[in-house]
């Protein structure tokens, strides 16, 4: 079964909407992490942020923003007013404390800003 | 040291070759992962070191494939014989404890002709 479920393939906006994307994941573990990194054309994995299971405060940083919603095994993303270097593929990710140290991917949301 | 280093950036190779890439991590981090990548996909596990032990290796992963990490430090992949389904982006990461983020290197991108 997928662990990380990214339902959305590809997006458009254009410049300055607002875009969310979404993750769901799925754990049998009490204590686990949830990251988002970006993988820009150059292809290299960026990480964005990590939130581990006991704390589901929304958090802020600049123009983007993350809801992480246990009832619903959530960790969606925000981007307020795209600009166009926010184009890239964006990865949802799990690490479960208990039985492993692996990262279980999504498969990735490609977002196109369009200007 | 800024950041997990990979070599080499791109290789290409014919059928039935062998293959080593070289990850340097994060000097301060003991777990070192190796991920591959194809086209449109997300990244897929492959093997994790904590220090020089392999502590994990996916089911998926085929016996062509060997991983080390000898002193706990720097890390080799190599594919034996490789096939045009090796063909990928292979991603190395390292990460200070099982809490923390994993942080990426550039990859390097295999091309099996």
């Amino acid at each position: 079964a997928q662990k990380v479920t990214q339902a959305q393939t590809e997006i458009s906006v254009v410049e300055k909407e607002d875009v969310t994307l979404d993750c769901v994941y799925e754990t049998r573990d009490t204590t686990y992490y949830l990251f988002w990194y970006k993988q820009p054309p150059s292809g290299e994995l960026v990480f964005l942020i990590r939130r581990n299971s006991f704390d589901e405060q929304n958090e802020i940083s600049g123009r983007y923003s993350w809801n992480f919603q246990k009832s619903t095994s959530s960790f969606n993303f925000t981007i307020t007013a795209s600009q166009v270097v926010d184009s890239a593929v964006y990865f949802c990710a799990l690490s479960e404390a208990g039985t492993g140290n692996q990262f279980y991917f999504g498969t990735g949301t490609s977002l196109t800003v369009i200007p | 040291d800024t950041g997990v280093s990979q070599n080499p950036r791109h290789k290409i190779t014919k059928r039935g070759q062998n293959v080593t890439f070289r990850c340097d991590p994060i000097s301060e981090h003991n777990r070192l992962y190796w991920y591959r990548q194809t086209l449109g996909q997300g990244p897929e596990f492959l093997t994790y070191f904590q220090n020089e032990a392999q502590l994990e290796k996916s089911r998926l992963l085929s016996d062509r494939f060997s991983a080390e990490r000898p002193k706990g430090s720097f890390s080799t992949l190599e594919i034996q014989r490789t096939e045009q389904g090796d063909s990928a982006m292979y991603l190395c990461a390292s990460r200070e404890d099982r809490a923390s983020a994993a942080f990426f290197g550039q990859g390097t991108r295999l091309t099996v002709v």
